[in-house]
């Protein structure tokens, strides 16, 4: 059962321009929400959080909107830089247990 | 601090070995997860660890698989006997998990990149 969906397996994007990546998900019990980021033969690193308490975390370029009642979060990259190209990947946490991954979406930046 | 340590980083084996994946989790993490990844699926969480206690297993697919911890600095995944279905890449991350989820997450390792023929 996927409670983390990413629907969206791939995108693509001119540099320069906004980058939009979507993630839903089913457990009303998700209470933590984070984005990682992947590149090839190498494990996801952090990239950002928002705790439920809150709709919108902005750090540099990358911002994260919540939105609980639509059980839906995305990630916002603007400036888009071809260095963003990877796989991004939505993942949620409920009160402190394990954290639960989507299928990722392959972000293409094209300068 | 050298991250979370997987070994090896590749591993090619015939269908029906046994196969072992080893994992070295940052130090004071108190928790440790292996992950599977596949192309349809994703990151899949197959186990996790609390203060080397197994505390959900219910993501491991079948009884070929079992995870030991048998101290704070080590882990195991192993498969027996393996099957070409198997094959993926086996991600191990580590946290610290103390009534609130690290604003950091999880620290992954660069994985082991599994396939059996």
């Amino acid at each position: 059962d996927q409670q983390v969906k990413q629907n969206s397996p791939s995108l693509s994007v001119q540099e320069g321009r906004i980058s939009i990546l979507n993630c839903d998900y089913t457990n009303s019990m998700f209470d933590y929400f984070l984005w990682y980021k992947k590149y090839p033969a190498e494990g996801p690193t952090f990239l950002i959080s928002i705790s439920s308490i809150k709709d919108k975390n902005e750090d540099g370029r990358f911002t994260v909107f919540l939105n609980k009642s639509a059980k839906h979060l995305s990630l916002h990259i603007v400036p888009s830089q071809p260095g963003d190209s990877a796989v991004y990947f939505c993942a949620a946490s409920a009160h402190n247990n394990d954290m639960r991954f989507g299928a990722g979406t392959r972000l293409t930046v094209k300068p | 601090d050298a991250g979370v340590i997987q070994s090896p980083r590749h591993e090619v084996t015939e269908m029906g070995q046994e196969v072992t994946l080893r994992c070295k989790p940052i130090s004071g993490h108190n928790s440790l997860f292996w992950y599977r990844q596949t192309m349809m699926r994703g990151l899949e969480l197959l186990i996790y660890f609390n203060n080397n206690v197994p505390i959900d297993d219910s993501g491991m697919p079948e009884d070929r698989f079992s995870a030991k911890m048998p101290n704070a600095s080590f882990s195991t995944l192993k498969i027996q006997p393996s099957e070409p279905r198997d094959s993926a890449v086996y991600f191990c991350a580590s946290s610290h998990l103390s009534g609130g989820l690290a604003n950091y997450g999880y620290t992954f390792g660069s994985g082991t990149r599994l396939t059996v023929v």
